[in-house]
């Protein structure tokens, strides 16, 4: 049962700390994406790869965000300085062709 | 630009059928997406429409009208799981084919 996996499931830091999120994609799939959720603004989307090239990032505070996919199997979420406005859960998602979105667990971030 | 609009909340009875709209206005669309998620958990997909018409999978069915900027999920044999938040997401081909999602709408069922 193949499912996108995402580390760590919960985060707790200061402010001023540098977070990173990790998510494994589905083996074969070749976009992936990453999401914000909070009860504010719901689901936003941050950023987004194709065949581990972003193709955008428009959703994202360029100033302390920023996304990588190092290789197809890990793309990471980084945030430096981390803000108490960062707290929210960070869901990652894959795809292929076919459209559809698998979503990750998330995980849950709070920055005091 | 776009706008999805879906109602807030909604409560409907155990064993009913409750219909869940969606409107959407974008410049660009391929298609509609329909997820379910629980409080505390990631969405999940329920179903996909890219032509006109019916959709039915099991006790969920959804429809599009893209004329109309128009979709509905419909749930039959409400079950007390079917409790979750329910987006509409629209497929944007122009941005590679991102997702746009609604802010879901919360359904309670009640016993």
């Amino acid at each position: 049962d193949a499912r996108v996996t995402q580390t760590p499931r919960h985060k707790v830091t200061e402010m001023g700390q540098e977070v990173t999120m990790r998510c494994q994609p589905i083996l074969g799939h070749n976009t992936v994406f990453w999401y914000r959720q909070t009860m504010m603004q719901g689901l936003e989307l941050l950023a987004y790869f194709r065949n581990r090239a972003p193709l955008d990032d428009s959703g994202m505070p360029k100033d302390r965000f920023s996304a990588e996919m190092p290789d197809a199997t890990l793309a990471t979420l980084k945030i430096q300085p981390s803000e108490p406005r960062d707290s929210a859960v960070y869901f990652c998602a894959s795809g292929s062709e076919s459209y559809e979105q698998y979503f990750g667990p998330g995980t849950r971030l709070t920055v005091t | 630009g776009q706008n999805i609009d879906q109602p807030t909340e909604m409560t409907a009875t155990e064993g009913a059928i409750v219909q869940i709209n969606c409107t959407y206005q974008t410049s660009g669309f391929n298609g509609l997406f329909w997820y379910q998620q629980h409080a505390g958990e990631a969405p999940t997909f329920l179903s996909y429409n890219v032509l006109d018409g019916l959709e039915e999978k099991g006790r969920f069915s959804s429809f599009l009208s893209r004329s109309k900027g128009y979709s509905y999920l419909l749930l039959k044999e409400l079950q007390m799981k079917d409790s979750a938040s329910y987006l509409c997401a629209v497929n944007r081909p122009e941005y590679g084919n991102k997702l746009v999602f609604g802010a879901g709408t919360i359904l309670r069922v009640k016993s």
